[in-house]
């Protein structure tokens, strides 16, 4: 079936460091969402990204969707204690929510 | 407020005890999901929902039995639970049917069997 793979598993960085986490899919996606799972939490949705090529930011976060549909990018300048959680993508591969798969996830933790 | 409501939020049973957790959406919300999450696995998706009456299977489904008689419940029945079970489940509920549409997610269900 469809996959969704997602690296890095882990990301320990210092306070202030900049986080990258990156997915990719070896198929064409219609469209790519972001979720944060904060440590006993549920995910809960950061963002969609449908155009090819597209940039979306929130604050310090920078959302990239690759010119192919098939990759996409979450990246976090200045990270702050507050990042801490594990961060989700999931490609959607057309029709319904049926076909929406998740990434394993980047787990942050952030020494303050 | 808006939300999904999944209870209990924690159980503990034993191998072949037949359990339901519930999954309720206040939000008119025409597609339903719940999904497993495993360390190093991410969220895998067990069955879905559609619309009332309409399910399918999702990635992980064996084991595992769901009913959506109504539009605001989406029960997951376990009929007869194994270890291999003992999981955090969660259940998600969009707009629609359609690709758009942002999962809302519930507090999760942490599910042990012995």
């Amino acid at each position: 079936g469809q996959q969704v793979m997602q690296i890095p598993q882990y990301q320990h960085v210092q306070e202030g460091e900049d986080f990258t986490t990156y997915c990719n899919s070896s198929t064409t996606l219609s469209n790519i969402q972001w979720y944060k799972q904060r440590p006993g939490g549920h995910p809960v949705f950061l963002i969609q990204l449908v155009k090819s090529g597209e940039v979306k930011k929130q604050k310090r976060l920078t959302f990239q969707f690759g010119e192919a549909k098939k990759n996409s990018s979450l990246h976090i300048t200045a990270t702050q204690t507050t990042d801490v959680g594990t961060y989700f993508c999931a490609g959607h591969y057309g029709g319904s929510q049926g076909n929406l798969i998740f990434g394993k996830g980047t787990k942050l933790s952030v020494k303050p | 407020e808006a939300q999904v409501t999944q209870n209990p939020r924690y159980l503990i049973t034993v191998t072949g005890k037949k359990l339901t957790v519930t999954c309720s959406q206040n939000m008119n919300h025409e597609y339903m999901s719940w999904y497993r999450q495993d360390p190093g696995l991410g969220l895998r998706q067990i069955y879905y929902s559609m619309n009332v009456e309409v399910t399918d299977k999702g990635d992980v489904p064996e084991g595992y039995k769901v009913s959506r008689k109504e539009k605001r419940n989406f029960p997951l029945i376990l009929e007869s639970p194994s270890p291999n079970q003992t999981s955090l489940y969660f259940c998600a509920s969009s707009l629609d049917r359609y690709y758009n549409s942002p999962l809302h997610f519930g507090n999760g269900t942490r599910l042990t069997v012995t």
